[in-house]
């Protein structure tokens, strides 16, 4: 039954590795994004993909890459992990079809980097 | 560029209190789209509201009601006999685009609603 899923939902490794986040959603929405929250709960949106193409690409490090195989699914890759990659990420959704529609956001990954 | 202040950080009351979440947005367009956002403790980030700018209908939806003014650039949040689930960060957030959202969001208020 859940909309937006993500896993993992809590991330531990040294900084250096490279991980990954999966994002699917089972809603039909057409359009995924993916926020960064800091640890004073700040807000940002780093990308916004539609029907698998990159339409929002914020300043973000080209350490950076999402992936989109699928409308389904937003998966998030890190190069080098750095001690400020630490943060609460957020996949969302929306659908595009007669918008604005509100988004729909995952449940987050807690990612530590040590 | 749009930008969205939250300027109060924190707020506590004791339950059954209303309280009001203040939202102030910049924008350069005439068309845009306001939301409101909760996070509880557990984390998630819920829905509660969009506003179109062209309607400016304030709206009422339980103990929840949102006061938006075009004039004042303010789309605020009441509260109404608050409860302690009520306790929770609270984000307001602008989009000057409806196609895919660009969400731009406040800072957050963080509520505490005391027994």
């Amino acid at each position: 039954d859940t909309a937006v899923s993500q896993t993992p939902k809590y991330l531990v490794t040294q900084m250096g590795n490279d991980k990954s986040i999966k994002c699917e959603q089972n809603l039909g929405h057409d359009t995924m994004y993916w926020y960064k929250q800091d640890s004073k709960k700040f807000l940002k949106i780093m990308f916004s993909y539609n029907n698998k193409e990159l339409i929002i690409n914020e300043t973000v490090p080209n350490r950076f890459s999402p992936k989109s195989p699928d409308k389904a699914h937003l998966n998030l890759h890190i190069n080098s992990l750095e001690l400020g990659d630490s943060a609460v990420y957020f996949c969302a959704s929306s659908p595009t079809s007669g918008g604005p529609y509100e988004q729909y956001f995952g449940p987050g990954t807690r990612l530590t980097v040590t | 560029a749009q930008k969205v202040t939250q300027a109060q950080t924190e707020i506590s009351v004791v339950e059954k209190e209303d309280v009001t979440l203040d939202c102030v947005y910049e924008t350069r367009d005439t068309t845009y789209y306001l939301f409101w956002y909760k996070q509880p403790p557990s984390g998630e980030l819920v829905f509660l509201i969009r506003r179109n700018s062209f309607d400016e209908q304030n709206e009422i939806s339980g103990r929840y009601s949102w006061n938006f003014q075009k004039s004042t650039s303010s789309f605020n949040f009441t509260i109404t006999a608050s409860q302690v689930v009520d306790s929770a960060v609270y984000f307001c957030a602008l989009s000057e685009r409806p196609l895919p959202l660009d969400m731009r969001f406040g800072a957050g208020t963080r509520l505490t609603v005391k027994p």
